[in-house]
C-alpha cells in the first residue's frame, strides 16, 4: 500500500524558512517522480514543482509563484522527499501535499501538512 | 494560479446526473495534454478520480466518467449519491506555463 506522510509545517514569520519532509512507502521510491501541491485556505489546489527520479537526472521543475524560493530535494536511501521553502510570503500559507505520480495524473497523496506564514 | 476555468457550484437530487465542464486553452487542454480530475471529500486530501480522460482507477465507480473534446474536458456524474458531495477538480499540463494546472474548483452538492 503506497503511504506518504507528511511532516515539518507550522507558524513561520514572513521572509521565515521551513524545510518539509515527505515519508514514502510502498513503492519504488527511487524510480518515482514526486510532486508537491498546496490548497490555501478557501482556495484550489496549485502545484508548487516536481522533481524526477535520479534515473532521469533528478531534475527539478517549479512553478512560477516559488521558483527561485523553493526547492525539492531527495534521499532515495531514505524513502524521503523534502520541499524547502526560503523567503517565506503570506500567501504561502497553505496545506502542503506530497503527491506520487506513476503516470502523468497525480495518483497518491499525503494527508498534507499546514504552513501558516504570519507575524 | 489556475488556467482551467470550472463552475464554482453544480447541484443535483439524489439519482440525477450533473455534469462539471472545464475550460481550458490552446496551450493546455487544446494542445492536447491529458485531463485529469480530483475528487476532495471534506477533511481529506484529493483523490485521483479520473486520468488520460477518460479512466476510473480501481474503486472509482462507474457512475463517474470523463471526456474531453478540444480545449474543454467534463466530468459527469450519474446517479448521484450523497457520499458525492464534494469538491471537484480537473488538471492538466501547460505548455506556455511549463506547469501542472488545475481548474478552479467545483463544488458539488446534493440536494
Amino acid at each position: 500500500e503506497v503511504q506518504l506522510v507528511e511532516s515539518g509545517g507550522g507558524l513561520v514569520t514572513p521572509g521565515g524558512s521551513l524545510r518539509l519532509s515527505c515519508a514514502a512507502s510502498g513503492f519504488t521510491f527511487n524510480s518515482a517522480w514526486m510532486n508537491w501541491v498546496r490548497q490555501a485556505p478557501g482556495k484550489g489546489l496549485e502545484w508548487i514543482g516536481r522533481i524526477k527520479s535520479n534515473f532521469h537526472g533528478g531534475t527539478t521543475d517549479y512553478a512560477a509563484p516559488v521558483r527561485g524560493r523553493f526547492s525539492i530535494s531527495r534521499d532515495d536511501s531514505k524513502t524521503r522527499l523534502y520541499l524547502q521553502m526560503n523567503s517565506l510570503e503570506t500567501d504561502d500559507t497553505a496545506v502542503y501535499y506530497c503527491v506520487y505520480s506513476p503516470s502523468n495524473s497525480f495518483d497518491y497523496w499525503g494527508q498534507g501538512t499546514l504552513v501558516t506564514v504570519s507575524s | 494560479q489556475s488556467v482551467l476555468t470550472q463552475p464554482p457550484s453544480v447541484s443535483g437530487a439524489p439519482g440525477q446526473r450533473v455534469t462539471i465542464s472545464c475550460a481550458g486553452s490552446s496551450s493546455d487542454i487544446g494542445a492536447g495534454y491529458d485531463v485529469h480530475w480530483y475528487q476532495r471529500l471534506p477533511g481529506t486530501a484529493p483523490r485521483l478520480l479520473i486520468y488520460a480522460n477518460n479512466n476510473r482507477p480501481s474503486g472509482v465507480p462507474d457512475r463517474f466518467s470523463g471526456s474531453r473534446s478540444g480545449t474543454s474536458a467534463s466530468l459527469a456524474i450519474s446517479g448521484l449519491q450523497p457520499e458525492d458531495e464534494a469538491d471537484y477538480y480537473c488538471q492538466s499540463y501547460d505548455s506556455s506555463l511549463s506547469a501542472y494546472v488545475f481548474g478552479t474548483g467545483t463544488k458539488v452538492t446534493v440536494l
